[in-house]
């Protein structure tokens, strides 16, 4: 079945770092892709979404690339600010029906000054 | 314009005890889904809606039942609570694309 990788946490980061949260994805046929942002005490919010290979989703200075030569979605921003800890969720939508979410195990951000 | 909404947000149950999870959406979309969190495991979907009259199975459907009451309401009813559902637990709706997520409900079985 559809599963999706991404690195463990915590990462933690100081303020205007660059980050990159590291996402492979396994599925049949063409998923969209998906993160998601959970901040403390919250539901899910989407980030940012690509629904074909080599779009590239970005929302607030973070950018995704769906890369289906390497089956990966990894998302980077280039200057992290504090506001921007959270735990934050790769997840792909399958093909057959439902729109059905599979995702990923989350990685946690901390940003410090 | 309240998006998706879930009550309780905090309950505490004892093994064997019975509950109902109640969630609703004001965006008119027709699917609805109910997800648990546990820590190290991203979210398991349990049960969804594709459209209202109709229900099916995630993949982690076993203690659970569901009742999509009309378009608005999908709930989630443990019968016979477990330990093991003690998890935080997310309602969501879809439309084009994007889910919405409501707040969760946090539930603990002792």
């Amino acid at each position: 079945g559809d599963s999706v990788t991404q690195m463990e946490g915590p990462v933690t980061l100081s303020e205007e770092a660059f980050l990159t949260i590291n996402c492979t994805y396994t599925a049949t046929g063409y998923p969209s892709l998906f993160w998601y942002v959970q901040y403390p005490g919250e539901g899910l919010q989407l980030l940012l979404k690509a629904t074909k290979a080599d779009d590239k989703g970005s929302n607030k200075g973070f950018e995704a690339t769906y890369r289906k030569e390497t089956t990966s979605f990894h998302l980077e921003k280039g200057s992290v600010q504090v506001s921007d800890s959270a735990v934050y969720f790769c997840a792909l939508s399958d093909t057959g029906g439902g729109n059905k979410l599979t995702f990923g195990t989350g990685t946690q951000l901390k940003v410090e000054l | 314009n309240a998006g998706v909404t879930q009550t309780p947000k905090f309950q505490v149950l004892k093994t064997g005890q019975s509950m109902t999870l109640q969630c609703a959406q004001d965006m008119n979309h027709n699917s609805m889904y109910w997800y648990r969190q546990d820590p190290g495991m991203g979210l398991r979907l349990i049960y969804y809606s594709a459209s209202e009259g109709t229900t099916d199975k995630g993949e982690v459907p076993n203690g659970y039942n569901v009742s999509r009451l009309n378009k608005r309401e999908f709930s989630l009813r443990l019968e016979s609570a477990a330990p093991s559902q003690t998890s935080v637990y997310f309602c969501a709706s879809h439309y084009s694309y994007e889910q919405y997520f409501g707040p969760g409900t946090r539930l603990t079985v002792t």
